[in-house]
């Protein structure tokens, strides 16, 4: 079964300043997304980022970025700029891609908290 | 806003009774997942729905049960509740066949159970 890691239970950042959170996945598949979710205190799911396994090159969305390193199953988020809206849990999220029924399987999620 | 919406919002229940919960689908997409999430965990895979058929279930007992609607509204039943199933409900939904696949969540039902 897959598995996704998140080691820093928490995180801290000051505005302006860059970020990165780490996130480790196991799998026997090739093929699969990983994916970030932000989950604010209002409790909404949203998704930060995507990422397909088969791409070599790493996603991107504005401020945010990952470092995706297949090899090693590592997937980690960067988050340049820092605003005190980037506030939230940050879920890393893996996805398998050979069927359509597939569920995402997250990790334990880290807080961040964003310092003016 | 992802257009995915649940009600309602907050629930509180006893021990023993049961409970309904309800997700409306973002337009175009046909398919549903149920996530738990307990507090300061990661939602876990409860069961996802296409096609108004169970199609993947977790490892959650069979009194966690839902329906799919024509419309692909859905709906997650508990029953006989236990305080350990106070939780976050969410339901995420997905266009199957795109090939993206994306699962977009709602706001959630979060669960109490005294």
């Amino acid at each position: 079964a897959q598995t996704v890691t998140q080691s820093q239970p928490e995180m801290s950042v000051q505005e302006a300043e860059t970020v990165t959170l780490s996130c480790t996945y196991d799998t026997s598949e090739s093929d699969y997304y990983l994916f970030w979710y932000k989950q604010p205190p209002s409790r909404q799911m949203i998704l930060v980022i995507r990422q397909e396994a088969y791409k070599q090159q790493n996603a991107t969305e504005n401020r945010f970025s990952v470092n995706f390193q297949k090899a090693a199953k590592s997937f980690s988020l960067k988050i340049s700029d820092s605003q005190l809206g980037d506030a939230a849990m940050y879920f890393c999220a893996y996805r398998g891609i050979n069927t359509g029924n597939t569920p995402l399987v997250f990790g334990k999620g880290t807080r961040l908290s964003v310092i003016a | 806003e992802t257009g995915v919406t649940q009600s309602p919002t907050h629930l509180i229940k006893t021990r023993g009774q049961q409970v309904t919960l309800r997700c409306s689908s973002q337009s175009g997409h046909n398919t549903v997942s149920w996530y738990q999430q307990a507090l300061g965990q990661g939602p876990q895979f409860i069961f996802q729905y296409y096609r108004e058929e169970e199609n993947g279930r977790g490892n959650f007992p069979p009194r966690f049960s839902g329906l799919q609607f024509p419309n692909y509204s859905s709906e997650l039943n508990v029953n006989a509740l236990e305080l350990d199933d106070s939780a976050l409900y969410l339901c995420a939904s997905s266009r199957r066949g795109q090939g993206r696949e994306t699962q977009y969540f709602g706001p959630g039902t979060r669960l109490l159970v005294l």
